[in-house]
């Protein structure tokens, strides 16, 4: 079965800009999480979403936001976008349970100018 | 709060030699365990999970892991190295805290596998 599908791969924008980031998760998974890679932090925990709802939220300023719809789908944006988003952005499945594999997309290359 | 530290940012071996990546972590409650490899411009893959079934896991590519509780470790090992292993490593524990989420994992910063000929 397909895997976790993010869109797009890549994107330059300008400082001030904002973006919209969209996931495609795994059929039948739930549980979708947002994860922000840099060369500086590393790995970070944005926020997770299960069943339309937030369940959990990173050490992130309210810039960043997410949504999930209702056939899971989801989402993240990036308002007023400072050079410090430039970053690769995971999105990642899952089903529910804990201890389940927790199965990532290829992310989303963000730029900014 | 859970956290995973990673001994050692670079490891570098030789081509045929023995794997090992360190992975220690702090957890209040038993742990899920996971490590994922990332290669240039790809997403994370999965190598392997500890979720308390048994103490050595077998994952894909040859890799497998020891939990040892007494240690907090949960160390990455190969027999005999391939060119094809070199990538980033990351060593990940699951926040399953209060059994309400699915999705979040505590990253360790990565080890980057350099594979010699």
């Amino acid at each position: 079965k397909a895997g976790v599908t993010q869109t797009p791969r890549y994107l330059i924008k300008t400082r001030g800009q904002q973006v919209t980031l969209s996931c495609s998760p795994i059929s039948g998974h739930r549980s979708v999480s947002w994860y922000q890679q840099t060369p500086g932090q590393g790995l970070q925990f944005l926020f997770e979403y299960f069943s339309e709802t937030q369940r959990n939220k990173g050490n992130f300023p309210g810039r960043f936001s997410g949504r999930q719809f209702s056939n899971s789908r989801s989402e993240m944006n990036v308002s007023t976008l400072e050079l410090g988003d430039s970053a690769l952005y995971l999105c990642a499945s899952s089903s529910q349970g804990l201890g389940n594999t927790i199965y990532f997309g290829e992310g989303s290359w963000l730029t900014v100018v | 709060a859970q956290s995973v530290t990673q001994l050692g940012s670079h490891v570098s071996v030789s081509e045929g030699a023995l794997v090992l990546l360190r992975c220690n972590y702090s957890s209040s409650v038993p742990p899920y365990l996971f490590w994922y490899v990332q290669y240039p411009n790809q997403g994370l893959q999965l190598l392997l999970k500890y979720t308390s079934a048994a103490t050595l896991v077998k994952g894909i590519n040859g890799f497998e892991a020891e939990f040892k509780k007494s240690e907090t470790s949960f160390h990455l090992t190969k027999p005999s190295a391939h060119m094809s292993d070199a990538a980033e490593y990351f060593c990940a524990v699951s926040d399953s805290a209060g059994g309400t989420s699915y999705g979040k994992l505590t990253f360790g910063q990565g080890t980057i596998l350099t594979v010699h000929p």
